[in-house]
């Protein structure tokens, strides 16, 4: 079964404790990235990795750090510095291509800070 | 910012009539876009994208419409069923300067999309 998992699917926190999200998949796709989605809203980029050890930040980073060590996981720690970390996060992976860039979700974590 | 938006952020349709889901985008740079389907608790699904270089690009049962000129997207999904019900999403990527891709895809906020049989 080829495809992108996500674990845990529910996670709770309580304040102060750093949290991680795991993310793999085994599409051997190049790129890996993490949203945030929060309740009514859309998609926002937290942080993506176009190849191993290698990523940059996207628009909302601030209290969150990633690792790229190998190609098929991107796990997404959610530190203490994030003052607002319930949300929904959700994975993605594609390899981007001269002109066609779909990128595959995962089926997402929901975190809850107690 | 450069920003993807929805017009509309509900739509009620009874089972069986067209859906027609709008997308305003203001970069103009953007040549590629995606449309999602989003189940609730359930990460997006692709369902068709388009380049900048066409405007009309048809699925089984959808057809995604670019206007350039006003910089709008839609989605048409023909004969819409109860399975259709979610929240839908357009996304942007614009191509970098070599032709291949940031990575980046820019997400409208959403139309929720609820379908009564």
């Amino acid at each position: 079964d080829g495809g992108i998992t996500q674990s845990p699917k529910y996670l709770f926190r309580k304040e102060g404790q750093n949290v991680t999200l795991s993310c793999e998949q085994n599409l051997n796709h190049d790129a890996m990235y993490w949203y945030r989605q929060d309740p009514g809203q859309g998609l926002r980029l937290i942080y993506y990795s176009q190849i191993v050890n290698d990523f940059q930040k996207g628009d909302i980073a601030e209290g969150y750090s990633v690792s790229r060590e190998k190609k098929e996981s991107f796990p997404l720690t959610v530190t203490s510095a994030q003052k607002n970390p319930t949300a929904f996060y959700l994975c993605a992976s594609n390899t981007p291509r001269t002109s066609t860039d779909t990128q595959y979700f995962g089926p997402g974590t929901r975190l809850t800070v107690l | 910012g450069e920003s993807v938006g929805l017009h509309l952020p509900t739509l009620s349709v009874q089972e069986g009539d067209n859906s027609i889901i709008n997308c305003a985008y203001s970069n103009s740079a953007s040549d590629y876009f995606i449309w999602y389907k989003q189940e609730s608790g359930k990460g997006p699904q692709f369902i068709i994208d388009i380049r900048s270089n066409m405007d009309k690009r048809q699925g089984q049962r959808v057809t995604v419409l670019l206007n350039k000129t006003v910089k709008h997207l839609s989605l048409q999904i023909a004969a819409t069923q109860p399975g259709d019900s979610a929240v839908y999403f357009c996304a942007e990527n614009t191509l970098n300067a070599g032709g291949t891709s940031y990575g980046k895809l820019t997400f409208g906020q959403g139309t929720i999309l609820t379908v009564h049989p």
